[in-house]
This record gives C-alpha cells, structure tokens and sequence, in this order.
C-alpha cells in the first residue's frame, strides 16, 4: 500500500534554471496539497488542485509558480526561474475526497545555487 | 488571517513522564484539528486528528480538544527517546464540505525525551 510519493528528493538548480517536482498521491486520494517549509520556519500551504482542476492557490506566490494536475500522471508545482529564496522543502500531501487528514510524501529538498 | 500558535520550545522531559504540548487557535468557527510529528530532515506524520470536544485515545496518546478557549493539546505518555522529535498543530482552514481543505499549521513544538 503505497504512501504518498515525490520525486525527486533532492533537487539542486542554479539560479534562473526552471524546478519540477512531482507528486503522485496515496491510491484511492484524489485530493492534492503543496506546501513549503523554509529552514527553522514552519509548513506554509501553496495550492490544492483535485484531477484537471486548482481548488485554492492563495497561498502560491503570483509568479514563476504554478501548479497542475492532469488527469492521467501526477502533479506537478513548476518554479521558473529560480531564486536561492526558493530554497526550500516542498512537501506534497493528499486525503480522499471530504476528509480533511492529509498524508503527507517525504518532500523534495530544493537548493539554489 | 487564521493563525495557530505553539510554544517553540524546546519540552524537555525524563524517559516514561508525561509530555503535554499545547496549541490555541485564532478562527473560533474551526472544527477540525491534526498532530502531526516531524524528525528532523523527515516529512511530518500523522499523529492524531480530532473534532469533537473532549479527549481522544490512541495508544500512548490522548488529543484534548477544547473549543470554547480554542485549545488543543497532546499529551504522550511514558514518553521514550524515540518520542524527540518536533511536534506540529494543524487546523484545517475551511469547513467540512467547503474549498478550503488545506491545513493551517504552528511552528512546532520540539520535544526532547532524556534517557
């Protein structure tokens, strides 16, 4: 029974580079979460997509990010052009539909160079 | 804007005591509650959610819920070393059946079990 899933776990990029991380949810959850955890800062919500539509992505800077996920694969958060202020974990989460428990996958850690 | 707030700690205390950490809440209407543990370097873990007033028992942990004074706690008994690690509060930001699922968290709670 797989947990939620991220790829990659570590990603390292140079600034102006473009970042893709992926998360695949648990079997069965059709709801997905992004949040970001900055060092010695605590886990900030970014967007909340369910298949082919974003719910809510107050939380998502208004540029160089974005979020989708398709109807077949899985999600994926985009960063362009990339600051070393991105430099970051970003955890995906998912729960069934109407359940608010969320799981969480073991994030990618972001570094900026 | 909904906030959530936590003692920073650090919580220290002795193998097989009591570990009681805390967390209030700002949005009075709130109704769905998380504990979530996080290791250092590690992804958070479910711990315990909790809706209802009153407590909830899980093994060695018990979740306290009190709404009027926004208040939620867990208490780990006979707390082990393994048990160190850091302790986050989530509330979820909507209510039950509206677009807000996602989970407003503190800053975390880092406990520290000594041998």
């Amino acid at each position: 029974n797989a947990g939620v899933m991220q790829n990659p776990r570590h990603l390292v990029r140079r600034r102006g580079q473009e970042a893709r991380l992926r998360c695949s949810p648990m079997k069965g959850h059709s709801h997905v979460y992004w949040y970001r955890q900055l060092p010695e800062e605590g886990l900030k919500f970014m967007v909340y997509l369910q298949k082919e539509n974003i719910i809510d992505e107050s939380g998502m800077p208004k540029e160089r990010f974005s979020a989708e996920f398709p109807k077949e694969g899985p999600s994926i958060l985009r960063i362009q052009q990339v600051v070393r202020g991105d430099s970051a974990a970003y955890f995906c989460a998912s729960s069934p539909p109407l359940v608010y428990t969320q799981y969480f996958g073991p994030g990618t850690r972001l570094t900026v160079l | 804007q909904k906030e959530v707030e936590q003692n920073s700690g650090p919580l220290s205390v002795p193998e097989g005591a009591i570990a009681s950490l805390n967390c209030t809440y700002s949005d009075r209407g709130s109704q769905s509650f998380f504990w979530y543990r996080q290791y250092s370097g590690k992804s958070p873990e479910l711990i315990m959610f909790i809706y209802s007033n009153g407590d909830k028992e899980d093994g060695r942990f018990t979740a306290q819920l009190n709404k009027a004074s926004q208040y939620v706690s867990l208490l780990i008994r006979d707390s082990q070393p393994s048990d160190s690690a850091t302790y986050l509060c989530a509330v979820a930001a909507g209510n039950y059946g509206g677009s807000q699922g996602n989970l407003i968290f503190g800053k975390g709670t880092k406990l520290s079990v000594k041998p």
